[in-house]
C-alpha cells in the first residue's frame, strides 16, 4: 500500500477555501487517489477521486501534482457541515479487491 | 432512502456474549466489506465479498468473527465470545466493481463489550 502523510489538524473561517495537502511519494502509476471525509458519529463518505488531472465536483476539486506524489483537497468555500477527518488513499486499483486503508487524516475544524 | 444501511446502531453486550450486525448494501452494488473503527483511529479493512464469495480476510478477523453474505445481498458479521477488545464501530461499504471503486458506507454500528 501507497504510505500517506496528512497534517493531523487544520482550521479554517467559514465561508474561506481550504486547502487539504497529503503527501504519497510511493504511489503506484496506475493508483487511483480516492479522498473520504468522517463527520461526527457517521461513517465515511465519498468525496472525489483522481488518477492524474486535476478533478471537480459539487464537494470538491482535488488537485494532483504532476509526478503524483502528491495531491490537494480544495474546498472553495467551507462552511460548518465540512468539519471532519479527511482521509487520502491512494493505492486504490482493481488489485486485492480494493479495500482501503485508512490513515489517520486530518481533522478539519472550521471557525464561524 | 436508497443508501447502505446497517442494524442495530449500537449494540451493548456483556464480555462472553455472541453479538450479530446486519448490513444491507446499494441493490446494485456487488462488492460489499466490512471495517472496524476504534475511537480516533482511521476505518480498519476486515473482510469483502465479491457477491456472495467472501475473497479476502485481514489478520483482524480472528476465528471468533465470522461473515457471510447469503445471496450477494445483505451481510452479517457474527463475533462469538465477545471481548472487551472488540467494542469498537463496525462499518459497512458497498461498492460496484469496477473504477474507480468508490465505496458508500453505513452509518456504523457501535459495539460496547462490558
Amino acid at each position: 500500500d501507497a504510505k500517506t502523510t496528512q497534517p493531523n489538524s487544520m482550521e479554517s473561517n467559514e465561508e474561506e477555501p481550504v486547502h487539504l495537502p497529503c503527501n504519497h511519494s510511493t504511489i503506484s502509476g496506475t493508483d487511483y487517489i480516492h479522498w473520504y471525509r468522517q463527520l461526527p458519529s457517521q461513517g465515511p463518505e465519498y468525496v472525489i477521486h483522481g488518477l492524474t488531472s486535476n478533478v471537480n465536483n459539487r464537494m470538491a476539486s482535488l488537485a494532483i501534482a504532476e509526478d503524483r506524489k502528491s495531491s490537494t483537497l480544495i474546498l472553495h468555500r467551507a462552511t460548518l457541515r465540512d468539519a471532519a477527518v479527511y482521509y487520502c488513499i491512494p493505492g486504490v486499483n482493481n488489485n486485492a479487491g480494493n479495500m482501503l486503508t485508512f490513515g489517520g487524516g486530518t481533522r478539519l475544524m472550521v471557525k464561524p | 432512502d436508497t443508501g447502505v444501511s446497517q442494524d442495530p446502531r449500537h449494540k451493548i453486550t456483556k464480555r462472553g456474549q455472541n453479538v450479530t450486525f446486519r448490513c444491507d448494501p446499494i441493490s446494485e452494488h456487488n462488492r460489499l466489506y466490512w471495517y472496524r473503527q476504534t475511537l480516533g483511529q482511521g476505518p480498519e479493512f476486515l473482510t469483502y465479498f465479491q457477491n456472495e464469495a467472501q475473497l479476502e480476510k485481514s489478520r483482524l478477523l480472528s476465528d471468533r468473527f465470522s461473515a457471510e453474505r447469503p445471496k450477494g445481498s445483505f451481510s452479517t458479521l457474527e463475533i462469538q465470545r465477545t471481548e472487551q477488545g472488540d467494542s469498537a464501530m463496525y462499518l459497512c461499504a458497498s461498492a460496484r466493481w469496477g473504477p474507480p471503486y468508490e465505496q458508500y458506507f453505513g452509518p456504523g454500528t457501535r459495539l460496547t463489550v462490558t
